[in-house]
């Protein structure tokens, strides 16, 4: 059974880095699948942000690549976000995902973290 | 960007009830559309995958369909289980987009 377990600081200040890391189970992310992370701002909607897929690409949501580094280390089976100079619209519930190929286009998401909330203050 | 509209955003609705959701792209994705549902506190579930695929485990009460641009999500006989926000997403580019949601509430 795959799963996902999620850890970081819940709080982080204005214009630091947020950092959160996403331990897998059950499965080699080096075998195979896209590694995700997904957001959701406290009462609204979903938004991506970025994947490892396990070849070594990565792929940003645009209006956060400048901004966003995803990380892998296969020998802990872990894959990490970096989201730098936050502010509080970066708060919100982020969770990390698998995400399953679609047909060699993108992904779908299979397996979900726990979700960790992340406020930004100071 | 491939925008992602669902509507509505809420439907109240009794146990029983045939519940249908539907989901506009702003352009053409194929097939290459899923939906999730998500109780409140809790990561969302992958229900359907390639806009009519069940996923394993989910209840057949759970239906997708549509192509192109538009698609629909169908709880034929909705379940005290069933009450609960639905997100549609798209992944047809190396990207994914999702839909604004919408609540299911008790009628």
């Amino acid at each position: 059974q795959v799963q996902l377990q999620q850890s970081g600081p819940g709080l982080v200040k204005p214009s630091e880095t947020l950092s959160l890391t996403c331990s897998v189970s059950g499965y080699s992310i080096s075998r195979g699948y896209y590694w995700a992370w997904i957001r959701q701002p406290p009462g609204k909607g979903l938004e991506w942000i970025g994947s490892f897929y396990h070849s070594g690409s990565t792929y940003y949501n645009p209006s956060l690549k400048s901004r966003v580094t995803i990380s892998v280390d296969t020998s802990r089976n872990q894959f990490s976000l970096n989201l730098s100079s936050v502010t509080a619209a970066d708060t919100a519930v982020y969770y990390c995902a698998r995400g399953r190929p679609g047909d060699g286009q993108s992904h779908y998401f299979d397996y979900w973290g726990q979700g960790t909330l992340v406020t930004v203050s100071s | 960007d491939i925008q992602m509209t669902q509507s509505p955003s809420t439907l109240s609705a009794s146990v029983g009830d045939r519940v249908t959701i539907t989901c506009r792209a702003s352009q053409s994705i194929s097939s290459w559309l899923a939906w999730y549902q998500q109780k409140s506190g809790k990561a969302p579930k992958l229900l359907i995958y390639k806009a009519s695929s069940l996923e394993s485990g989910v209840p057949s009460r759970f239906s997708g369909s549509g192509s192109g641009t538009e698609f629909t999500l169908t709880i034929s006989s909705l379940q005290p289980d069933d009450f609960a926000t639905y997100y549609c997403q798209q992944y047809n580019t190396y990207s994914a987009t999702f839909g604004q949601g919408t609540k299911v509430e008790i009628k």
